[in-house]
């Protein structure tokens, strides 16, 4: 069965700091691993995604997130917080053609 | 490439009531997820359909819960004699099988009172 850890469930950066939000994941075949973020009240919106290809991923608002094997870790990151990237994020892993296993989810706080 | 689009975006009802959700994914993806979100949690699977097919169901989903996709395209969550504890946020999504990413609506918002 596939997990997924996320360690912290809140996190306060201020603004043009480092973001980094942890993701560990079990999964007992080659992964795909996901970033969504949600803002309140609405569906979640896909940040970035690894199925295989380059381990650092490149997604939108500046996101990236770096597949590590060694340490079942795809934890995600942005050099510079904006006030904007208040949300709360979730990690996800699913195998090919199959459903998603979500996280709890990292509610990310940025201060002025 | 209008989305996915989910009906109704709030519902309030009273324990015991009977609830149906409609869902209606990207037209080109065979792929529809439901969802559940419940405060301070992630979305938990509830059930998944590749065109009409309901390939998978989730512990979660008991016996009053339903879920059908008739024609392939739009589907339907009916949750019958609604309890307090099913007060939540019902996603859904949908996708190309190869690609793996799910395409997410805003949810519909259940409260039992």
């Amino acid at each position: 069965a596939q997990s997924v850890t996320q360690l912290g469930s809140h996190v306060s950066v201020s603004e043009g700091a480092l973001v980094l939000l942890r993701c560990n994941y079990s999964s007992s075949v080659p992964p795909y691993l996901f970033w969504y973020v949600q803002y309140p009240n609405q569906g979640l919106q896909l940040l970035l995604k690894y199925t295989s290809a380059a381990t650092l991923v490149k997604g939108i608002n500046g996101f990236e997130a770096e597949f590590k094997k060694s340490e079942t870790s795809f934890h995600l990151t942005k050099p510079s917080a904006h006030m904007s990237d208040a949300a709360e994020y979730f990690c996800a892993v699913g195998e090919y053609g199959n459903k998603l296993v979500f996280g709890a989810g990292t509610i990310l706080r940025v201060k002025s | 490439d209008t989305g996915v689009s989910q009906n109704p975006r709030h519902k309030i009802t009273k324990r015991g009531q009977n609830v149906t959700f409609r869902c209606d994914p990207i037209s080109e993806h065979n792929r529809l997820y439901w969802y559940r979100q419940t405060l301070g949690q992630g979305p938990e699977f509830l059930t998944y359909f590749q065109n009409e097919a309901q390939l998978e169901k989730s512990r979660l989903l008991s016996d009053r819960f339903s879920a059908e996709r008739p024609k392939g395209s739009f589907s339907t969550l009916e949750i019958q004699r609604t309890e307090q504890g099913d007060s939540a946020m019902y996603l859904c999504a949908s996708s190309r099988r190869e690609s793996g990413e799910l395409f997410f609506g805003e949810g519909s918002r259940l409260t039992v009172l």
